[in-house]
């Protein structure tokens, strides 16, 4: 079946460190793989997506490039801040299906 | 409008009571879903209506029965729960029912006493 693994936190930076998140998958065939963000009290937004091999997703200065080499979706940011603290979710998604299925999360708190 | 809105915010409910969970979008997407998501957890897909049809219930307990009265609108009607059913409660929404990204709402949270 298809699963989702990523670094487990919590990751504690200070402002303005780079930030990288691991992710990993299993998956038949092409799926297109997400980063969701959950901001504390929130539900889920999507930060960015690709939907084939060597697609880069990136947005608010994130970036995410979708390896199928090393079945890969690593997370990027080059400059955090402290508005970026939130859980981070990996998920990926079948071609053809309708159900995502997530990472266990990585809590990341920026310190000013 | 790229919203989904969830009602109520909060619900604090008895074991013994009938409660319901609300959730709107007008973004005209096809497919809707619940999820339940504990702390410190990913959610974990409940539901998927898709044109306005059930495809997907991942064996969920009865006393969680859903429902989508029109393709703007899904409930999640709340009976005889227990307190391990505390968790916040998110729908969302996607265009079409074929790896799309999925809107998310803010959540329910729910505490059962």
């Amino acid at each position: 079946g298809n699963s989702v693994t990523q670094m487990e936190g919590p990751v504690t930076l200070s402002e303005e460190a780079f930030l990288t998140i691991n992710c990993t998958y299993t998956a038949t065939g092409y799926p297109s793989l997400f980063w969701y963000v959950q901001y504390p009290g929130e539900g889920l937004q999507l930060l960015l997506k690709a939907t084939k091999a060597d697609d880069k997703g990136s947005n608010k200065g994130f970036e995410a490039t979708y390896r199928k080499e090393t079945t890969s979706f690593h997370l990027e940011k080059g400059s955090v801040q402290v508005s970026d603290s939130a859980v981070y979710f990996c998920a990926l998604i079948r071609a053809a299906g309708n159900k995502l299925t997530f990472g266990g999360g990585t809590r990341v708190l920026v310190k000013p | 409008d790229t919203e989904v809105t969830q009602t109520p915010k909060h619900l604090v409910m008895g074991m013994t009571n009938k409660k319901s969970l609300k959730c709107e979008q007008h973004m005209g997407h096809r497919a809707m879903y619940w999820y339940k998501q504990k702390a410190k957890k990913p959610p974990e897909l409940m539901f998927v209506y898709s044109y306005e049809k059930l495809s997907i219930n991942e064996s969920v307990p009865s006393r969680f029965s859903p429902e989508c009265p029109n393709s703007s609108l899904l409930n999640l009607h709340l009976h005889a729960l227990q307190p391990e059913d505390s968790a916040l409660y998110l729908c969302a929404s996607s265009q079409g029912d074929k790896g799309q990204k999925l809107f998310f709402g803010s959540g329910t949270q729910l505490s059962v006493l």
